[in-house]
């Protein structure tokens, strides 16, 4: 039930620079509110890493980045390292499911 | 530093209640702003909201689940709880217990795995 949109998966060469897009609708995204990024590797918890578009919580390294535009948003890496192949998922609120998630990206580092 | 613990049946037979707990330590439940929220992840696929709470036992829940979850607080063990009633395979996943900060999951426990299996 992922409403937000994300590409399968994105990749880059250790040291370039990658952006996970996640397209959203009148409903969410596009009615103003905020979206969040998830970091989660293979077997953990998934671990927030951008709030509110474009805020690093506390220890997330400034190679990760947000943005946001009307109804879309994206997450861009820097310098990517192989330790960033995890998996990537958005977060936004909707006017009518509330809390909905993106359907994941999956980076990876060649 | 807060801390968030899921418990309950790993195994769960189809058609019957699935019921979780998680324990909040490094902070009372009671205090500040902050909403308790339930996401699931089925293996290998993505992530749900399930619902939100508050300490006054305000509750939101996902629509397509609303019909078969309930949520609750208990201040004095300090403790968010999940109940999902009718289960299927469908429900198959980990369970993981967050808070909510300004509409985002910030802290997670490390999850439960709940298997809906006879």
């Amino acid at each position: 039930q992922s409403v937000l949109t994300q590409p399968p998966s994105v990749s880059g060469a250790p040291g370039q620079t990658v952006t996970v897009s996640c397209a959203g609708t009148s409903s969410n995204i596009g009615a103003g509110f905020e979206v969040h990024w998830y970091q989660q590797f293979p077997g953990t918890t998934p671990k927030l890493l951008i709030y509110a578009n474009t805020n690093r919580p506390s220890g997330v390294p400034d190679r990760f980045s947000g943005s946001k535009t009307v109804t879309s948003a994206s997450l861009t890496i820097s310098g990517l390292r192989a330790e960033d192949e995890a998996d990537y998922y958005c977060q936004s609120y909707d006017l009518s499911l509330n809390y909905v998630f993106g359907t994941g990206t999956r980076v990876a580092v060649l | 530093q807060m801390q968030l613990q899921e418990s309950g049946p790993g195994l769960v037979k189809p058609s019957q209640t699935l019921s979780l707990t998680c324990h909040i330590s490094g902070a009372s439940i009671s205090s500040g702003s902050i909403f308790w929220s339930w996401i699931r992840q089925p293996a290998g696929k993505g992530l749900e909201w399930i619902g939100r709470i508050y300490n006054s036992g305000s509750t939101s829940y996902n629509p397509s689940l609303s019909s078969r979850v309930t949520m609750s607080v208990d201040t004095s063990k300090n403790q968010v709880s999940l109940e999902l009633t009718s289960v299927t395979a469908a429900d198959t996943a980990m369970y993981y217990c967050t808070t909510v900060r300004g509409r985002a999951f910030d802290i997670w426990g490390r999850g439960t795995l709940v298997t809906v299996s006879s």
